[in-house]
Order: C-alpha cells, then structure tokens, then sequence
C-alpha cells in the first residue's frame, strides 16, 4: 500500500479480554516494527520482524504479548488477559530494509483497557 | 539507565528564534543517528539521519554527531511555529532495533 494502516484506530476492552492489533506495512518493505508509546514519551521498543522472522522480541513486556508475521506481510500484536497497564498506543512502522534508520510510521492504535 | 536521554522539555521560543536539541546515549555499538519529528496524535516522520560524527545540513535542520562523546544535536535555524512538534533523537547499530529518547516538545511562538 501507499502508507503503513493500521487497525483499530481506537481500541477500547475490559480487563482480562484478548486483543489483537493489525498493521500493514509498505509493500515493498522487509523490516517491520512494532513499538509502544505512553503519552509524552519516546516509542519504546517491542518486537520486529525480517520478512517472517522475528530476530529481537526483548522489548514485549512479558508473555502476554505476542506478534506474528507469518507470511512476511501483514503483522499482528496480540495482548492476552488485557491489564490497566496496557492502556497505550501502539505504533506500526516499516522499513525497506533491516540495517535502515528510516522507519514509516502507522497513525497507530490506541488502546484502553478499562 | 536508559540507554538514550533526552530532555523531554517542553522548549519555548520565539518565531525566528534557533532551537538547539541534543541527546546523549551510553552504547557504543549506535552507529547510524536519527532525528524524527512527531506532530500532535500523528506518527514520528524523518528529518534527519547521519552516520559518522560531524554535522549534515538540510535547509534549515542541522545534525550533529560527536561520537567521542556520545552527543548528538540538532539545530532549527530561522524557526516557524509549523515546526512546533516533538522532536525524537533515535539511534541503531548495524541491525535490529531502533532506540527512540523520550523526545523534546518544542513550541515556537509568532
């Protein structure tokens, strides 16, 4: 596609429910990121993916999160048994390349977890 | 500790003003150095990106790089109030991750 789309642009869920975000990235793009941004903060790191391999999951918080990328595309980030904590947006970003500093940016996905 | 600080601001400064950001980091394998901007409930954008120490030029945006210190820079000369926005430092090694600060809020005043 002509940019990162991401979905759902808005995300709200109680407590203890499952939620899966979607981003699809650049066509042409091999490296795909995923971050998460609290307000007023940098993007933190989460996970990214070269073509269907995910070299450095080190960033998700802790094994609730998961991400896939299955067919070097498309890529989800799920977020089993939703926490308060978890309240924050997350960031898509593709790169057309893994050793790239350009990043492209999704509008992101904001989620509440009431 | 983390491993990038920026000063998370917010800076004020007149219309025509020059805005000085920095950022330092502590890991040495960062080779490539980014500057990204991110406007209000948009995504982060590229502005800048330099690899090797020294300064690069783009119209008004200057970056430097001082690996010896660990300092990155960037200078916004003559500024306007479109470029009151976040501006995040980020940096890599030759692969994986990317390391964002906590970026500086900038407001430029007519």
């Amino acid at each position: 596609g002509a940019g990162v789309s991401q979905s759902p642009r808005y995300k709200v869920t109680k407590r203890g429910q499952d939620v899966t975000l979607r981003c699809d990235p650049i066509s042409s793009h091999a490296t795909l990121y995923w971050y998460q941004q609290a307000l007023g903060q940098g993007p933190e790191f989460l996970t990214y993916f070269n073509y269907e391999a995910q070299p450095d999951k080190s960033g998700l918080p802790s094994d609730r999160f998961s991400a896939e990328r299955p067919e070097g595309s498309i890529s989800t980030l799920t977020i089993q048994r939703t926490e308060q904590r978890d309240s924050a947006m997350y960031r898509c970003a593709s790169s057309p390349a893994r050793g790239s500093g350009e990043l492209f940016f999704g509008e992101g996905s904001r989620l509440t977890v009431l | 500790q983390k491993e990038v600080e920026q000063d998370p601001g917010p800076l004020s400064v007149p219309e025509g003003a020059i805005v000085s950001l920095n950022c330092t980091y502590s890991n040495s394998a960062f080779q490539y150095f980014m500057w990204y901007r991110q406007y209000s409930r948009k995504g982060p954008e590229l502005l800048m990106y330099t690899y090797s120490s020294g300064n690069k030029e783009d119209g008004r945006f200057t970056a430097q790089v001082d690996k010896s210190s660990k300092y990155i820079s960037l200078f916004i000369r003559d500024s306007q109030p479109s470029d009151s926005a976040t501006y995040l430092c980020a940096m890599k090694g030759s692969w994986g991750k990317l390391q964002f600060g906590a970026g500086t809020q900038v407001v430029v005043t007519p």
